[in-house]
């Protein structure tokens, strides 16, 4: 099992592009999980999936801010326009069924920079 | 979900039990304990997780006190590689609510 895939591991963009952040399940898996992390925050969560469908999006900063599941494998987290303030790791974790605490499987993670 | 208390930091040497503390008072019944860790710049990795019996994996044992306000997590025998964030999580388990929620954690600072 190749776990949860994320790409690209390091972003660099300029202020008012679009970012695109990828991320892919482990197989079977069928809830996902969109986290962001700077030192001063922390670990937060921004928006969770179950089944292709979200559940909550409440920690979506902005509406600048946007997340889909185009498939039950994959899902993208798009920033448009970036500001220096997104600069922060972004993971993604997939488990079966979102609503267990245990079995959440996490990406590597998307270095992003907005400069 | 409960809040959880940890310490910020903690030591420990190469080859000696790392025992990690948390506090969650206020844990209801059906509220299970989850530990995590996050080795620096990798994503958080599931540990263990229990609800009021002791429980261990090849990882670590988690310790639950009688009244459930507070556990500890034991590594048994910490490596240099067991330096790490370790989260403590309480919330409820299979049924509808929120997805883990993760506070500042202790940092286990393990030397040899």
């Amino acid at each position: 099992d190749a776990g949860v895939i994320q790409s690209p591991r390091h972003e660099v963009t300029e202020m008012g592009q679009e970012v695109t952040l990828r991320c892919k399940l482990i197989s079977g898996h069928n809830s996902l999980f969109w986290y962001r992390q700077t030192m001063m925050r922390g670990l937060e969560l921004l928006i969770y999936f179950n089944n292709n469908v979200p559940i909550d999006d409440s920690g979506m900063p902005e509406d600048r801010f946007s997340a889909k599941m185009p498939n039950a494998s994959f899902s993208t987290l798009k920033i448009q326009p970036s500001e220096p303030r997104d600069s922060a790791v972004y993971f993604c974790a997939s488990s079966w069924g979102w609503q267990a605490g245990y079995g959440y499987t996490f990406g590597s993670g998307t270095r992003l920079t907005v400069v | 979900d409960a809040k959880t208390t940890q310490p910020p930091s903690m030591d420990c040497a190469e080859g000696r039990a790392a025992n990690l503390p948390c506090n969650h008072s206020t844990i209801s019944g059906n509220e299970y304990v989850y530990w995590y860790r996050q080795i620096h710049s990798q994503g958080p990795q599931y540990i263990i997780h229990g609800l009021k019996n002791n429980e261990t994996n090849e990882m670590a044992s988690l310790i639950i006190t009688e009244d459930r306000k507070s556990s500890t997590l034991i590594l048994p025998h910490a490596t240099l590689r067991d330096t790490a964030v370790y989260y403590c999580i309480v919330r409820v388990a299979n049924q509808a609510g929120t997805a883990l929620i993760f506070g500042k954690g202790t940092t286990l600072s393990v030397s040899s």
